[in-house]
């Protein structure tokens, strides 16, 4: 049973560049959520897909958006890198069906820094 | 202030000590509770979900109070290996997102 798998693991980029992150979900799950965690601070929500469709999204300016193909698997695109962008990016998986057992399994993550 | 708060640590205790993390959430809505670890530069892991009768899975209780809006974790006779980071993580309603607090971090000391 694959796990979320993330690619790449590290990744070096310089301010004003564009980066595309790729993540497959686990085996069996719909629904991608991807999160930014910066050093010694918790992740923050950027945006989750299911069917396709970006459902929800966080505190995140514009140059930061994403899709979902048909399996499921997504890719989350920043534009115009500022330094502030270097962080771990988190994707994780779950069952977008209404479910009191709903849970949220991570891949684990790309390494982003911006010189 | 922040949708899910936690103890700030980070929390420095001896190998066998009992200790015992808080987490609070402001927003009343909110369906799961989950404690989850992260290890060093590594992905969150699940913990436990936060049930209202309260759980226990080993070592580990967490207890949630809903009127108060308060999620504990209470780890018994630490382990090295215990050493991590805790993220208190809640579910705001079904089709919603998972909001995560800072994280305490834990250091066990032999």
């Amino acid at each position: 049973d694959a796990g979320v798998t993330q690619s790449p693991t590290h990744l070096i980029k310089t301010r004003g560049q564009q980066v595309t992150l790729r993540c497959s979900p686990k085996s069996g799950h719909d629904t991608v959520s991807w999160y930014q965690q910066a050093l010694g601070q918790g992740p923050q929500f950027i945006f989750q897909y299911y069917e396709e469709e970006e459902r929800q999204r966080g505190n995140f300016p514009d140059r930061f958006s994403g899709h979902q193909f048909p399996n499921y698997s997504s890719e989350l695109n920043v534009n115009a890198l500022l330094l502030g962008d270097s962080a771990l990016y988190l994707c994780a998986s779950s069952l977008g069906r209404l479910s009191t057992n709903e849970k949220l399994f991570f891949g684990s993550g790309t390494q982003l820094s911006v010189l | 202030r922040k949708e899910v708060e936690q103890d700030p640590g980070p929390f420095n205790v001896p190998e066998g000590a009992t200790v015992a993390f808080n987490c609070t959430y402001s927003n009343s809505a909110s369906q799961s509770f989950f404690w989850y670890r992260q290890d060093c530069r590594k992905e969150p892991k699940l913990l436990m979900s936060v049930y209202s009768s309260g759980n226990e899975d080993g070592r580990f209780t967490a207890q949630l109070n809903r009127a108060s809006q308060y999620i504990s974790l209470l780890i018994r006779d630490s382990k090295l290996s215990d050493s991590a980071t805790y993220l208190c993580v809640v579910l705001r309603g079904y089709g919603q997102n998972f909001v995560f607090g800072p994280g305490t971090r834990l250091s066990v000391l032999p």
